[in-house]
């Protein structure tokens, strides 16, 4: 079975430009989160959807950062424009229907992001 | 609010030996106790949960048991391989209600040598 599929895996440009991470959460699954993992500040969940909703964005950083999910096979983190603060590993996970709270995140292989 | 606070690391041992990873956690409510592994260059897998007092997880050797007393989950395997090696991560999640987010702990890096 196909997990959740990131892209780009690896995403290096230049301070000031627009950055887009795509995510394919698993078929079926209808909770799907975006967190940033840095070694400072350690996983940060930044948004979660449910049912193509966004839920909560408490966690994204700034106006810079915007996330959508225009059906249920696919999501966009935006970066407008990106700064090297902005720099880190980003991860996509989603989650079948269920209790929320007791069902596991399935993770992608994540898009590592340097901000030049 | 909930918080996780897991053993720092880093943890370096020898093939075979036993390991214990300490993960104590604050939260309100029920909540549900998961562990993750995170391989070099890969996103996390659950490695195994419990979701409610004295259920005890477990999978590929390693177990862990939730233990509402002492606020804890610690992470034990037996006897360790190489292949162990990675990061891991104790979670909660809070069940029932509207608390649906995973809280992290800061990860524990294993090292096992042969």
């Amino acid at each position: 079975d196909a997990g959740v599929i990131q892209s780009p895996r690896h995403e290096v440009t230049e301070m000031g430009q627009e950055v887009t991470l795509r995510c394919k959460p698993i078929s079926g699954h209808n909770s799907l989160f975006w967190y940033r993992q840095t070694m400072m500040r350690g996983l940060e969940l930044l948004i979660y959807f449910n049912n193509n909703v966004p839920i909560d964005d408490s966690g994204m950083p700034e106006d810079r950062f915007s996330a959508k999910m225009p059906n249920a096979s696919f999501s966009t983190l935006k970066i407008q424009p990106s700064e090297p603060r902005d720099s880190a590993v980003y991860f996509c996970a989603s989650s079948p229907p269920g209790q929320v709270s007791n069902q596991p995140q399935h993770f992608g292989d994540g898009t590592r992001l340097s901000i030049l | 609010g909930n918080s996780v606070t897991q053993m720092e690391g880093p943890v370096t041992l020898s093939e075979e030996a036993f390991l214990t990873i300490n993960c104590t956690y604050t939260a309100t409510g029920y909540p549900s106790l998961f562990w993750y592994v995170q391989y070099p260059g890969e996103g996390l897998q659950l490695l195994l949960k419990a979701t409610k007092a004295d259920d005890k997880g477990s999978n590929k050797g390693f177990e862990a048991t939730y233990r509402k007393e002492t606020t804890s989950f610690h992470l034990e395997k037996g006897s360790v391989q190489v292949s162990d090696s990675a990061v891991y991560f104790c979670a909660l999640s809070d069940r029932g209600g509207s608390n649906y987010k995973l809280t992290f702990g800061k990860g524990t890096l294993l090292t096992v040598n042969p």
